[in-house]
């Protein structure tokens, strides 16, 4: 089965340009979750979703970061306009929960790292 | 504000030797934890889901408790071997959708 899908691998772009990062969830599941990941703060939770609905975006830093899942099968990530600061390594993972949330393990995908210079 | 403690931060282990390590959380509103192992050049692969105080999961070489009144997680790793080398993350979620990360404690087992 293929696991979560992310694109790009790789993504080096100048600062003030936009950034969309992109994820495919493991067919069937049902909760989508953005982290990003730092050496100094460790893995970070941006965004999570539910049945397409966000449910926590506390951890979305600014209004330079949104984030859509239009449906079940892709989600996406957009930096506009994206900072030296952003990069980092951006980690989209995905599980199946039935009512009660999380308490299935989370699959990962291989990530996104970016660079903006 | 919410905070997730693993420790150590870093640990070198003879190949053999058993270990364990620990995820401090909040005791209240306590909902999941989750444990992931994350090898270097890859992505977290999950290990244990843990709901309920008193709870402990096997898989292999490797338990893990949990004491939700406390607010703390031991991992356990029986025999180390070479392949046991990564970084074990917990994840604690509350009744209020949060999840939040420890900084996870990076395992080396030496041979």
């Amino acid at each position: 089965d293929a696991g979560v899908i992310q694109s790009p691998r790789h993504e080096v772009t100048e600062m003030g340009q936009e950034v969309t990062l992109r994820c495919k969830p493991i067919s069937g599941h049902n909760s989508l979750f953005w982290y990003r990941q730092t050496m100094m703060r460790g893995l970070e939770l941006l965004i999570y979703f539910n049945n397409n609905v966000p449910i926590d975006d506390s951890g979305m830093p600014e209004d330079r970061f949104s984030a859509k899942m239009p449906n079940a099968s892709f989600s996406t990530l957009k930096i506009q306009p994206s900072e030296p600061r952003d990069s980092a390594v951006y980690f989209c993972a995905s599980s199946f929960d039935r009512s009660p949330y999380l308490y299935q393990p989370q699959h990962f995908g291989d990530g996104t790292r970016l660079s903006i210079l | 504000i919410l905070n997730v403690e693993q420790s150590p931060q870093s640990l070198h282990v003879q190949e053999g030797d058993s270990t364990n390590f620990t995820c401090s959380f909040p005791s209240s509103n306590f909902y999941a934890l989750h444990w992931y192992r994350w090898e270097t050049a890859k992505s977290p692969e999950a290990l244990f889901v843990m709901t309920l105080n008193g709870d402990e999961k096997k898989k292999g070489r490797i338990s893990a408790t949990l004491n939700t009144k406390e607010g703390y997680s031991y991992l356990y790793i029986k025999g180390s071997q070479p392949e046991d080398s990564a970084t074990y993350l917990c994840a604690f979620m509350n009744r209020d959708d949060k999840i939040i990360f420890g900084k996870g404690t990076r395992l080396h087992i030496l041979p």
